[in-house]
């Protein structure tokens, strides 16, 4: 059971945009903390994407984004192509379990 | 370039033992906190355990206190995860993380080593 919910799946046409949303509580997301975004590509490591809520990592598309608000944070995907495929989780901290937390990942279908 | 680099798992019986080793490079790696996630076979990231740089204080997630220990040798750039009292549920990729700076992030990773943990 994952500290921090998304969706299962979200699927998108080449060229739209999809949105993964992120729910926490007031332990990790709602206290402050940031939230951070991996790409996992099929039997690859993650990839560090999206840091400290909005700043995309070295080498990422500007068609990725993130947000924060609340006790959520999304992760949008604009002009979506077929190697976007890959399950993405996001990542937080939490002060009554001291430590990291990760999201359940969302795997992004490219129809 | 960055390079972590996993090794020690494979197959093991529940109640038994293994060590991991990560191996690092093209980097200060003494001057990282350094982190162990898993992965479970077809599941999501779970976060195990972290270290801080020149290995004074660690922390666990719960279902792992007590069972592993994480250690660090700066003089040969490698981190470790001590595995004891092995369960079936521990059977995971286990991949070594560096913590990057301005944040808790994970900013590097390496490819992971898979344990299996069966009879």
């Amino acid at each position: 059971q994952s500290v921090l919910t998304q969706p299962p799946s979200v699927s998108g046409a080449p060229g739209q945009m999809v949105t993964i949303s992120c729910t926490g509580a007031s332990s990790n997301i709602g206290a402050d903390y940031d939230v951070h975004w991996y790409q996992q590509l099929p039997g690859a490591a993650p990839r560090l994407l999206i840091f400290g809520n909005i700043n995309r990592a070295s080498g990422v598309p500007d068609r990725f984004s993130g947000s924060r608000s609340g006790t959520s944070a999304s992760l949008a995907i604009t002009g979506l192509q077929a190697e976007d495929e890959a399950d993405y989780y996001c990542q937080s901290y939490d002060n009554s379990l001291s430590g990291y937390v990760f999201g359940s990942g969302t795997k992004v279908n490219v129809l | 370039e960055v390079q972590l680099v996993e090794s020690g798992g494979g197959l093991i019986q529940p109640g038994g033992s293994l060590r991991l080793s990560c191996a690092a490079s093209g980097f200060s790696f003494s001057s990282y906190w350094m982190h162990w996630v898993r992965q479970p076979p077809g599941r999501g990231l779970v976060w195990v355990s972290r270290i801080k740089s020149d290995g004074a204080g660690t922390t666990y997630a719960d279902f792992v206190k007590g069972r592993f220990t994480i250690s660090r040798d700066n003089a040969k750039n490698t981190l470790y995860l001590q595995m004891d009292s092995l369960r079936a549920d521990d059977t995971a990729v286990y991949f070594c993380a560096r913590k990057g700076y301005g944040g808790k992030l994970l900013d590097a990773w390496g490819q992971g080593t898979l344990v299996t943990v069966s009879s």
